[in-house]
């Protein structure tokens, strides 16, 4: 079975500071990797997802991701943090042909000035 | 309106109460999904409906009763509910069930609260 990790359940960084959030993925095959973002009383959006090809995927808002196939990650980065960062981030695996999508616990990311 | 769109955003109810959560994708897509979020915990899958059809039941109790009268609909009924019932639960949507590589837009949720 599929499962997710996000080892970090609370991070703070100072607004500009650079940010890696941690994902660590079990699927038997080549994974889909997915990372959404949740605002404070908002649903869940796309970030950027990655399905095969360059192992450095970009996403919306200046994020980015890269897939470590050896290590079993998908960690999240950008280099500067704004204060709409601040949000719940969720670490998702799925597979082609198989709609169940597990997500991971989530990161929930505080900016302070 | 654009996107999945879900009401209401907040219910209160008691434990012998009826309600409905309503969700409504405005995406021409043809699968749609019920999570339920609560703190500390992965989403659940709860149920998913491709076409109109149940494809995904994951265990959910049967004071769940979901329903889907078009493709673009999609209503959780909800009748004698636990207070552990109690959370956020969001409404999905995909372009398809089957091949489908896993990207869902979702609603802003439906936060219940069970007294």
């Amino acid at each position: 079975a599929q499962s997710v990790t996000q080892p970090d359940i609370h991070i703070t960084v100072s607004e500009g500071a650079s940010l890696e959030l941690r994902c660590n993925y079990s699927y038997g095959a080549t994974p889909y990797l997915f990372w959404y973002v949740q605002s404070p009383g908002q649903g869940l959006q796309l970030l950027l997802k990655y399905f095969s090809g360059d192992t450095l995927v970009q996403g919306i808002k200046g994020f980015e991701a890269e897939f470590k196939r050896s290590q079993s990650s998908f960690n999240l980065r950008k280099p500067s943090v704004h204060w709409s960062d601040a949000a719940e981030y969720f670490c998702a695996v799925g597979a082609r042909g198989y709609q169940k999508v597990t997500f991971g616990i989530g990161t929930k990311l505080q900016v302070i000035p | 309106e654009t996107g999945v769109t879900q009401t209401p955003r907040h219910l209160v109810m008691g434990m012998t109460n009826k309600k409905s959560l309503k969700c409504e994708q405005h995406l021409g897509h043809n699968a749609m999904y019920w999570y339920k979020q609560s703190a500390k915990k992965p989403l659940e899958l709860m149920f998913v409906y491709s076409l109109e059809e149940r494809v995904e039941n994951n265990s959910v109790p049967s004071r769940f009763s979901p329903e889907c009268p078009n493709s673009s609909h999609l209503f959780l009924h909800l009748h004698t509910l636990q207070p552990e019932d109690s959370a956020l639960y969001l409404c999905a949507s995909s372009q398809d069930w089957e091949g489908n590589t896993g990207e869902l837009f979702f609603g802003e949720g439906s936060r219940l609260t069970v007294l």
